[in-house]
């Protein structure tokens, strides 16, 4: 799977956008981009995935550049129980390690008051 | 909501002791994933499974650690004999396993070996 490189952590302003980049250089035609996050003391939580496409859900919108070497996750109006650590994955949809997740060390946002 | 559960929330345990933690996936999905987390080396997969059959179970440590499903209801992970740098964090999770990878967390079982 391709390596993904995020900020260690970041900081917003509650009611602002936080917009979380991910570096991924190495991805590959058939990899999608897919958003986690952990609230401390929680299980991970699905955010957000996608391919070539931009995407928006209740949760999220993602923005993957044109050459797709990088994406940006956008919460559009942070709150202060978004703070959490964003993990973002790239792997493929199919294959013999379907299904299979490796996360890295992702970025902790911390959302102020 | 549907949800992944786990049981216990919290162990604490002697070392050299058996720990067994239990996971009740969501219905229906039928890939069932095992997954470690410490401070040092964050979320770790130890083991996955598709309807039932062990797929990968690479990260786990074979000499003490097993993983079985014994029914579509029920996951489990076993240590023994227990040790100290088994503290941890497990998390199990489950997928509808239809080509999406929206995995779904459980809680976590908070394992304190003393």
């Amino acid at each position: 799977d391709a390596k993904t490189t995020q900020p260690t952590s970041m900081d917003c302003a509650e009611g602002r956008a936080a917009n979380l980049p991910c570096n991924h250089s190495t991805i590959s035609g058939n990899e999608y981009v897919y958003w986690y996050r952990q609230i401390h003391s929680q299980g991970p939580q699905y955010i957000i995935h996608g391919l070539k496409n931009n995407e928006t859900n209740e949760m999220a919108s993602l923005i993957i550049t044109e050459d797709r070497k990088s994406s940006t996750l956008i919460l559009p109006h942070a709150t202060l129980r978004d703070t959490a650590v964003y993990y973002c994955i790239v792997r493929p949809a199919g294959g013999t390690s379907y299904g299979k997740l490796t996360f890295g060390q992702g970025t902790i946002l911390t959302v102020h008051p | 909501d549907a949800r992944v559960t786990q049981t216990p929330r919290h162990k604490v345990t002697e070392m050299g002791q058996e720990v067994t933690m239990r996971c009740q996936p969501i219905l229906g999905h039928n890939t069932v994933f095992w997954y470690r987390q410490t401070m040092m080396q964050g979320l770790e997969l130890l083991a996955y499974f598709r309807n039932r059959a062990p797929l990968d179970d690479s990260g786990m440590p074979k000499d003490r650690f097993s993983a079985e499903m014994p029914d579509a209801t029920l996951a489990t992970l076993k240590i023994q004999p227990s040790e100290p740098r088994d503290s941890a964090v497990y998390f199990c999770a489950s997928g509808p396993g239809q080509g999406s990878e929206k995995l779904f967390f459980g809680s976590g079982t908070q394992l304190s070996v003393l």
